[in-house]
């Protein structure tokens, strides 16, 4: 199975700050990775696909890079509706994996 | 809109089973390729199983043999049969449209979720 390894597992960050989200691969996964917000007691939202792809509805401000085994999400400047859980999900091979999380809280 | 809606959740006894049901509004279901995903009290997500427009499926070790995946094309409504429950399957489980390109299964519609607790 692919492990994805993301860090920090925790951060906290003020409105207007650059966040950046590392996602690490056990194994490489060429460009087939994803990025979802998680807001608490609520469903998932597909954020990025194939590890650049802004889903259609999606701010600006969300990009996602990399390709291999090293991805990365970063928010240009952190709004308040931001403050959420964000995971990555691997699309390589089955089982599909996610990362473990990326709880981002106001400073 | 479109839209997922779960329902079937509930309390089960260990060893117990449960069918979730997953309704689809404003798209087909068998048009398109269709994931179920759960998530532990306080935990991450973890993917449990996908449907292919073809019927083929694939399953999370952890549920193989367990669950089952199915749609009803009349009804709309992708299912989730889950038989021989454990406590380490009490969580919410999402349901989801997937993508069908090669390594493109990202899911970008999901549902709000039903909740499931194994428990004596």
């Amino acid at each position: 199975d692919i492990q994805l390894t993301q860090s920090p597992s925790f951060l906290s960050a003020s409105v207007g700050d650059r966040v950046t989200i590392t996602c690490r691969a056990s194994q490489g996964i060429s460009s087939f990775l994803g990025w979802y917000q998680q807001k608490p007691g609520k469903a998932p939202k597909l954020l990025i696909y194939a590890a650049s792809t802004v889903q259609s509805g999606v701010p600006s401000r969300f990009s996602g890079s990399g390709s291999g085994t090293e991805f990365t999400l970063t928010i240009s400047s952190l709004q308040p509706e931001d403050f959420a859980t964000y995971y990555c999900q691997q699309f390589n091979s089955y089982p599909l994996t996610f990362g473990g999380g990326t709880k981002v809280e106001i400073k | 809109e479109v839209q997922l809606v779960e329902s079937g959740g509930g309390l089960v006894q260990p060893g117990g089973s449960l069918r979730l049901s997953c309704a689809a509004s404003e798209f087909i279901v068998s048009s398109n390729y269709m994931s179920w995903a759960r998530q532990a009290p306080g935990k991450g997500l973890e993917w449990v199983s996908v449907i292919y427009t073809s019927g083929s499926a694939y399953y999370a070790d952890s549920v193989k043999g367990r669950f089952t995946i199915s749609r009803d094309n009349s009804k709309n409504t992708l299912y989730l049969q889950m038989n021989s429950l454990r406590a380490e399957d009490t969580a919410v489980y999402y349901c989801a449209r997937t993508g069908s390109g090669y390594g493109e299964r990202y899911m970008d519609v999901w549902g709000k979720g039903t909740t499931v607790t194994v428990s004596s």
